[in-house]
């Protein structure tokens, strides 16, 4: 069965420290992997796309690795802003059904940024 | 700017009724997708559409049904609504192939009673 397991659940951290946020997936046949940042009561945003030959993507402080062998991802975010507090939600695509793309989604990891 | 607009972001509904949400995307994209998102369940696919009338079942498409008339446009339908489909729903579209980003909707929080 293909899943994507996020960990942790959630994670306070203090503004400016940095973080890692865990995905370990067993979705076959890997196409490529996702992560996204949903604020509260809104839609996820794409912050990185890695496919099975990439091991590290970056977007501005957000840092993102893949590790096709041993199925896990992660994401660092660095010197950690207020608005950095959100659900980061791991997403893994795989197959290529009817011409669109299959997604298995993570159940997010909660990240709260306090002063 | 990719724009993907719902018709309501909050929606309350009484058990048996029928229920449709609307999803528009101005991209001119080929996919478009129906998710439903619950607390520690994370984001399921309920349904997807990869051309106009062009319709597949995702992971839970039960009690639900989608209309894609025009290019731009994908419908959910709940034909009786129930309690247990109280959730957050969320459209996406995309391009066709493995590589795109799916662009999410600002989402419906609908409530049944």
């Amino acid at each position: 069965k293909n899943q994507v397991e996020q960990s942790p659940q959630s994670l306070i951290i203090l503004e400016g420290k940095n973080c890692t946020l865990q995905c370990n997936y067993t979705v076959s046949p890997f196409s490529n992997l996702r992560w996204y940042k949903q604020d509260t009561g809104r839609g996820p945003v794409s912050l990185t796309i890695m496919t099975f030959s990439e091991n590290t993507k970056s977007n501005g402080r957000y840092t993102a690795t893949l590790d096709a062998d041993t199925k896990q991802s992660s994401l660092h975010i660095t010197a950690s802003q207020l608005s950095d507090s959100a659900s980061y939600i791991c997403v893994v695509s795989f197959g290529n059904t009817g011409g669109g793309n299959k997604l298995t989604f993570g159940t997010g990891t909660q990240l709260k940024v306090e002063l | 700017d990719v724009k993907v607009t719902q018709s309501s972001r909050y929606l309350v509904k009484r058990t048996g009724e029928k229920v449709f949400l609307e999803c528009v995307q101005d991209m001119d994209h080929e996919n478009m997708f129906w998710y439903r998102q619950d607390p520690g369940l994370g984001l399921r696919l309920i349904y997807f559409s990869y051309d106009v009338k062009m319709k597949e079942k995702g992971d839970i498409p039960e009690g639900y049904s989608v209309s894609r008339e025009k290019k731009e446009r994908f419908s959910l339908i709940l034909e009786s609504a129930s309690t247990n489909q109280t959730s957050m729903y969320l459209c996406a579209s995309s391009r066709l192939g493995l590589r795109n980003t799916q662009y999410f909707g600002p989402g419906t929080r609908l409530t049944v009673l």
